[in-house]
């Protein structure tokens, strides 16, 4: 079965401190990954998408990147943290279908 | 644009009665519909879906009902059970020009299943 793992759980940050999120999946192959936001009091936003190795898609401008060095891992960094980044990070895996599935999050604060 | 909303932040429902969760969206192109559920620091997951050339999907205690012509789609919990009580996702998905099924996700509805 396909499990979907993200680390850390929890993390708090000082402002202008560098962010290095993961997250990999199992049991799947050249699955698509996402990595979503949802900030306080707000729905899921989604801020980038990989189809393969290497290929990001952004779908917000903003203070953070995303990597996919091999076929199951998905990294979100920040050279600065703001404090807006503050919220619960989530990643995701399809098999190009449309049900997504998530992973268990990362509650990111940033001080 | 908020292209999927959910209009009720917060919903209470006496356990036993039926739960209803609306959803309204504003893209045509959308062509097939999900929900999630979330526990408090959880990740979402999937609890069921319709495709836009449906009305209607039923699977056991949730059933989802699509209105196509008012862009508009609920998910019924019956009976509803405490354990039910979490966030919901409405959620609708459209395939993009690269050939990806784009998901945008609604607000969330917190239900409240009290005993």
């Amino acid at each position: 079965s396909q499990t979907i793992h993200q680390w850390p759980a929890t993390l708090v940050q000082p402002v202008g401190s560098p962010l290095s999120l993961e997250c990999t999946v199992e049991g799947t192959s050249n699955p698509n990954l996402y990595w979503y936001r949802q900030a306080a009091g707000r729905g899921l936003q989604l801020l980038f998408y990989s189809v393969g190795i290497g290929q990001i898609s952004s779908e917000v401008p903003q203070n953070l990147s995303a990597s996919r060095p091999q076929d199951r891992q998905f990294i979100l960094s920040s050279k600065k943290l703001l404090l807006s980044d503050s919220g619960f990070y989530l990643c995701a895996w399809s098999s190009g279908g449309d049900e997504q599935y998530f992973g268990p999050g990362t509650r990111l604060t940033v001080t | 644009d908020q292209q999927v909303k959910q209009n009720s932040p917060s919903l209470s429902v006496q356990e036993g009665r039926i739960s209803i969760l609306n959803c309204d969206y504003t893209n045509s192109m959308f062509d097939y519909f999900l929900w999630y559920k979330k526990y408090p620091a959880e990740g979402p997951t999937f609890l069921i879906s319709i495709s836009s050339i449906k009305d209607k999907n039923e699977d056991g205690r949730f059933t989802v009902f699509l209105n196509k012509s008012a862009k508009h789609l609920s998910l019924h919990i019956v009976p509803s059970q405490p354990g039910d009580s979490a966030v919901y996702f409405c959620a609708a998905s459209e395939r993009n020009s690269g050939g990806y099924q784009k998901v945008t996700f609604g607000t969330g509805t917190k239900l409240q299943v009290i005993p």
